[in-house]
């Protein structure tokens, strides 16, 4: 089993809707997790940190849930800008960071 | 301005010829630096954890004489595809942690290999 999974999509919705990701990781001892935007042929760029309590950056937010070990990141009001793969990362110890396959996203007009 | 370089960000190269890759830390000194390797639809792939000053570590499945890591200084490592076959065309990526936990991506370099 992946360390970090999730759903590849791709997920293909009009400007303006709403749209979640989902992800799930495998070791009940990691202690970070992040979502990374990475654009086609560029390197991953960090979009948000996750937190327990639930965190939120504009229209961005990112959910931690520990006991089912599953990771979300809800968009709302989608641009077409933010076409782009988006990377669930966890972190175990030290700086090592595991990587999800990524969700692929579509903004269409 | 970027934290991260990589040079070169594109490289062509003939099928059994060596190609070398720098990952330069811009404004700190990066005490870890890894590398990833990634392909088409696929998620990045750590190859190998590199301090500085001593041998890198590599993931299982990766031929350390076939990817050499060096990483001499505090801010620059390299990464050397030896004898390189098309199976090894890519985008490389190196990401630098500093004393802290801050960490940056290098921007990337793609290798086509024919």
């Amino acid at each position: 089993r992946k360390e970090v999974e999730q759903d590849p999509g791709p997920f293909n919705v009009p400007e303006g809707a709403t749209v979640a990701f989902n992800c799930t990781y495998s070791n009940s001892a990691s202690q970070s997790f992040f979502w990374y935007r990475q654009d086609c042929r560029k390197e991953p760029k960090l979009l948000m940190s996750v937190y327990s309590s639930g965190n939120e950056d504009g229209r961005f937010t990112a959910q931690l849930n520990r006991a089912s070990q599953y990771i979300s990141l809800l968009i709302r009001d989608s641009k077409l800008s933010d076409s782009a793969t988006y990377l669930c990362v966890v972190r175990n110890s030290g700086y090592a960071l595991n990587f999800g396959k990524g969700t692929s996203l579509l903004v269409t007009p | 301005g970027a934290v991260v370089s990589q040079h070169p960000s594109r490289v062509i190269c003939k099928s059994g010829t060596s190609v070398k890759i720098e990952c330069r830390s811009l404004d700190f000194q990066a005490t870890t630096m890894f590398w990833y390797r990634q392909f088409p639809k696929q998620s990045l792939m750590l190859m190998a954890t590199s301090n500085e000053g001593s041998k890198a570590t590599y993931e299982q499945g990766v031929e350390k004489d076939k990817f050499l890591i060096n990483h001499a200084s505090l801010t620059l490592s390299t990464l050397t595809v030896t004898s390189a076959h098309p199976e090894d065309s890519s985008f490389y990526i190196c990401r630098v942690t500093g004393a802290g936990l801050e960490q940056y991506f290098g921007p990337g370099t793609r290798l086509t290999v024919t």
